[in-house]
């Protein structure tokens, strides 16, 4: 199983600041890995697959990069509604499918 | 758009079976392409994945979890099932389906609210 390490486990940010999430993985996965958002009582979105393409809809505030074990998540201007868990996810090498364990932006 | 929507008993005693199903709305559960998947959250933690179905009814469970789950499709009804044997506590979680691309994406694009499962006598 691969295991998939977030960091960091919550973070603290004003909106507008540029936030950076990490994401690694215990083997290679290539560019096999996604990123989501998640609000409390919301369906999970799905922002970045590929590691740097943007899903549909998404906004160009957010940006992926990264392959093989390191991987981050930019968003370049923090919004309101930006303030949330982020996961990611790998899918190069399954079942299972794993995440990590998500961190949490918050004011 | 395509809509997921869980249902199922809100408590489940231990050692019984919690079964759950996905309603699949605005298309259908037979398109070529698509993986349906239960994904759960236990309370305060992250994302764990159960298990996925293909509409052929091709199964792939989380190692984990597999000696104690089935997941099947019904396509006739546009829903597929998720049943758990002999819970315990530690299967109290909140437990989304969703759909994942086998080809475009490859990632979880379409997710249901979740449905809250509750294990205690």
């Amino acid at each position: 199983e691969i295991v998939m390490t977030q960091s960091p486990a919550t973070l603290s940010v004003s909106p507008g600041e540029r936030v950076i999430l990490s994401c690694r993985a215990s083997q290679s996965v290539g560019n096999n890995l996604a990123w989501y958002h998640h609000k409390a009582g919301q369906t999970p979105r799905l922002l970045i697959y590929g590691a740097s393409t943007r899903a549909t809809g998404i906004p160009a505030r957010f940006s992926g990069s990264g392959s093989g074990t390191e991987f981050t998540l930019t968003i370049s201007s923090l919004q309101p509604e930006d303030f949330a868990v982020y996961y990611c996810q790998q899918y190069d090498n399954w079942p299972p499918l794993t995440f990590g364990g998500g961190t949490k932006v918050e004011i | 758009q395509v809509q997921l929507q869980e249902s199922g008993p809100g408590l489940v005693k231990p050692s019984q079976t919690l079964s759950l199903t996905c309603t699949v709305s605005g298309g259908t559960i037979s398109s070529e392409g698509y993986y349906w998947n239960w994904i759960r959250q236990h309370p305060g933690k992250g994302l764990e994945w159960i298990g996925c179905i293909y509409y052929r009814g091709n199964t792939y469970y989380n190692p984990s979890l597999e000696s104690l789950v089935t997941i099947s499709i019904d396509t006739s009804k546009n829903q597929f099932y998720l049943k758990v044997g002999s819970v315990t506590a530690a299967d109290t979680a909140l437990y989304h389906c969703a759909r994942r691309s086998l080809y475009d994406t490859r990632s979880f694009d379409i997710w249901g609210q979740g449905t809250m499962v509750t294990v205690s006598s």
